[in-house]
């Protein structure tokens, strides 16, 4: 199947400070991609739907300002928690889609999720 | 809205016993269904779907069966492995809310030896 990467794996970092992460579509072109935040023992929490070349759509509650999506190519989303504190200490996990698959449209791809602690 | 309803866990079974976990949706339209699997300190894994009413999704031994006259969606396995150990999540995707999905609470399955 698809393969999608997230980087890094995990991060600590100091509140405060801002900290990126990558979601790539390796084999396959991503109209759309996911990102969820998911917390201890928990399922999965919309948190924005990207596309391509646009602005990304935040779930009611989600401040953008605070998680800045940016969708530049069909294969790369980013994720920047800007000024972490503690309480965005979680497992984000990012996923895609390529829309233009009749076959296969209802299919996302999950990355394996990076985990965040911020201090 | 869309919503899943999965069976409450945690789940403690003995390898080699059966398997059920209940997952029953709400959704207007027609939606496609999910399992998908995570595994402690990873991302989710496709484990199985199904498209339409009726569709009997499998994987790995495991087995779902779309059922729209009762909104279900429940897994089963007939013989449970230790490696089968893990988080279970039902999903719904598409019907009026296409592109999103939206996932079950999770149900944690633990197998012992």
């Amino acid at each position: 199947g698809a393969v999608v990467s997230q980087h890094p794996s995990w991060v600590i970092c100091k509140s405060g400070t801002s900290v990126k992460i990558e979601c790539r579509s390796l084999d396959f072109q991503a109209t759309t991609m996911f990102w969820y935040r998911q917390f201890p023992k928990q399922s999965l929490m919309l948190m924005a739907t990207s596309n391509e070349g646009s602005k990304a759509t935040y779930e009611q509650g989600v401040e953008k300002d605070k998680f800045l999506i940016n969708h530049a190519s069909l294969t790369l989303s980013t994720l920047t928690v800007t000024s972490a504190h503690p309480e965005d200490s979680s497992f984000y996990i990012c996923s895609a889609r390529d829309f233009r698959l009749a076959g296969a449209k209802e299919t996302q791809y999950f990355g394996p999720g990076t985990r965040l602690l911020v201090l | 809205g869309n919503s899943v309803t999965q069976m409450e866990g945690p789940v403690t079974l003995s390898e080699e016993a059966f398997l059920t976990i209940n997952c029953t949706y709400t959704a207007t339209g027609y939606p496609s269904l999910f399992w998908y699997v995570q595994y402690p300190g990873e991302g989710l894994q496709l484990l199985l779907k199904a498209t339409k009413a009726d569709d009997k999704g499998s994987n790995k031994g495991f087995e779902a069966t779309y059922r729209k006259e009762t909104t279900s969606f429940h897994l089963e396995k007939g013989s449970v492995q230790v490696s089968d150990s893990a988080v279970y999540f039902c999903a719904l995707s598409g019907g009026t809310n296409a592109g999103k999905s939206t996932f079950g609470d999770g149900t944690t399955l633990t197998v012992k030896p």
